[in-house]
């Protein structure tokens, strides 16, 4: 049963310090979004994917988060300095184009 | 571009109750349309969906027909679960990605 893997699962820092998260996707599939959940604003895309290549980062705040797939296997979200209001549950999802998306299990970011 | 309006919540309903969540979209073309469910501490997972007109997807007793006419993909089911308490998202497919609804909270009390 072939799932989205994300690491680390809960993670607390204090502000201005550097946060990656990561992502395994599902092997075959070509395409990887970032999301952002809180109770204030939702469910947020950040920025995709596909063949590796950026798609579309303009729900990202540039200034300080990055997305990157290294490989196929490996997507990275940094936030490099982390603020309060970068609390949130952030998703990976994978999936074939427009097809269905596969979600991970999220990291939930608390920045002290 | 494409959007979608989904019910506000919370939902509160009796065990058994009959449950409907509505969902209405604007799209260019021919959008395939999705449920996806959120249980407490988890991420979203496919609940359903349908990919053309009059096209209705199951699973887990739930039910939606892609109704083109009147842009909508309500979701239905006859008799709920207590396990079914959770948040509902509807989205259609738009420009490479889904646009995901703001969630509707189901409460299902025995």
């Amino acid at each position: 049963d072939a799932r989205v893997t994300q690491t680390p699962r809960h993670k607390v820092t204090e502000m201005g310090q550097e946060v990656t998260m990561r992502c395994q996707p599902i092997l075959g599939h070509n395409t990887v979004f970032w999301y952002r959940q809180t109770m204030m604003q939702g469910l947020e895309l950040l920025a995709y994917f596909r063949n590796r290549a950026p798609l579309d980062d303009s729900g990202m705040p540039k200034d300080r988060f990055s997305a990157e797939m290294p490989d196929a296997t490996l997507a990275t979200l940094k936030i490099q300095p982390s603020e309060p209001r970068d609390s949130a549950v952030y998703f990976c999802a994978s999936g074939r184009a427009t097809d269905t998306q596969y979600f991970g299990p999220g990291t939930r970011l608390t920045v002290l | 571009g494409n959007s979608v309006t989904q019910m506000e919540g919370p939902v509160t309903l009796s065990e058994e109750a009959f449950l409907t969540i509505n969902c209405t979209y604007t799209a260019t073309g021919y959008p395939s349309l999705f449920w996806y469910v959120q249980y407490p501490g988890e991420g979203l997972q496919l609940l359903l969906k349908a990919t053309k007109a009059d096209d209705k997807g199951s699973n887990k007793g739930f039910e939606a027909t892609y109704r083109k006419e009147t842009t909508s993909f309500h979701l239905e089911k006859g008799s709920v679960q207590v396990s079914d308490s959770a948040v509902y998202f509807c989205a259609p497919t738009g420009a490479d990605k889904l646009i995901f609804g703001t969630g509707t909270r189901l409460q299902v009390f025995p």
